[in-house]
Formats: C-alpha cells, structure tokens, sequence
C-alpha cells in the first residue's frame, strides 16, 4: 500500500512570495490532514477535510493561507503572500474515516521564507 | 488553551533499560490519545493509541492512560539504540489534534 505522498519535498523562497503544496492521501483514506511543524515544536493543526468537506480549520491563518481538496483525494495547501515566520516543515497526515484516528504522515514539504 | 505538555529532555537511557515517557494534558474532555516516534528529519510514525483507562501493550510499548490524572505514559522495554528518537504525544478531542513538544530520547549502546 502507498503511504502519503507530497510535494515538493523543498522549497525556498522570498517573503512576500506564494507558494503552493500537493499531497496524495493514502487510498481509500476519506480525512486529510494538514499540520504545520516548527523546528523543535510539535506539529500543530491547520485543517482537515473530510472528503472534500472541511471538518476544521480554526487554526489555519485564513488571511494567507487557504486550502482545498477538490474530488475528496488530493489536497493543496496554499500560503499567500509568505511572512518569514511561516517557514517550517508541512506535513500532510491522511485516516481512514474521521473518527478512525489513527493518522499516517507524508514525509512532508520543507519550506524556508528568506 | 489546550495544552499538552512534554518533558522535552533529553531522556538518557542504557541499552536493554527500560525508558518512560510522560505526558500531561489539560483539556478533560480529551477522548483519544497516541503517541508517535519522529527520528530527526523525518515524519512523525504512530507507535500507539489509547482510548481506555489503564495499559495497552504492543510488544516492546506499553501505552498508560489515566484520565482522572490527566495523564497519558509511554513504556519501552528493551531499549535499543534504533528507539534514539523524539516522541510525540498527541491528543484529540472534538476534531481537534494537539501535539506536544516532544521528548528526545538518547539509547546509549
């Protein structure tokens, strides 16, 4: 079975500029999660769908980022214009159901704002 | 505010040692609880959850949960220096995850 696929697994650029993330959930798997991780910190919630429904987003700073995931598979989590303090690694988690919670982790974008 | 608190360590541990990790948390009506193993500059993988009061075992893990305590522990028996590693304990309650910090542990062969 295919784990959690995201992409890209790199990216750097300037504040002030946008950047764009993908992630593959596992097959079949109906929650996605996205989580925002700082170095040295846990990783922190930003929104997770259910299908292409959001169950959640109350701790994703809706003034720059924003997400979506159309067709209830892929997702792509978007920050608009980029603040040097959102550099961190992004992490894509997907479940089989919402309430099976049981969550498996893509290997995550890492994303440095200069 | 939520808090789910970790000591961040380092844990030292022997090799064959068994090592303990803790974690409090302070929302009551937190329901589901797990703990995962992230090795640097890797993605968090799920080691355990516990939804139950008391301990659930998985081979060399046992997961503890005391919800009266607010009080949620990892057991490794056996500690190998493959388990060298930060452990994450998360919980959830009403579609909310929360992460700790985190506790670096060190399996000294």
């Amino acid at each position: 079975e295919a784990g959690v696929a995201q992409s890209p697994r790199y990216k750097i650029i300037e504040k002030r500029q946008s950047v764009a993330f993908w992630c593959n959930p596992i097959s079949g798997h109906a929650t996605l999660y996205w989580y925002q991780q700082i170095l040295g910190q846990g990783p922190k919630l930003l929104i997770q769908f259910q299908n292409n429904g959001v169950v959640d987003d109350s701790q994703l700073p809706k003034d720059r980022f924003s997400a979506e995931r159309l067709k209830g598979v892929d997702s792509t989590l978007k920050i608009q214009p980029a603040k040097l303090e959102d550099s961190a690694v992004y992490l894509c988690a997907s479940s089989l159901v919402v309430n099976r919670l049981e969550q498996f982790f893509g290997p995550g974008t890492r994303l440095t704002v200069l | 505010q939520k808090e789910v608190e970790q000591n961040s360590g380092p844990l030292s541990v022997p090799e064959g040692a068994i090592a303990s990790l803790n974690c409090t948390y302070s929302d009551r009506g937190s329901q589901s609880f797990f703990w995962y193993r992230q090795y640097s500059g890797k993605s968090p993988e799920l080691i355990m959850s516990i939804y139950s009061n008391g301990d659930k075992e998985d081979g060399r893990f046992t997961a503890q949960l005391n919800k009266a305590s607010q009080y949620v522990s990892l057991l490794i028996r056996d500690s190998q220096p493959s388990d060298s590693a930060t452990y994450l304990c998360a919980i959830y309650n009403n579609n909310d995850m929360r992460f700790g910090a985190g506790t670096r542990l060190t399996v000294k062969p």
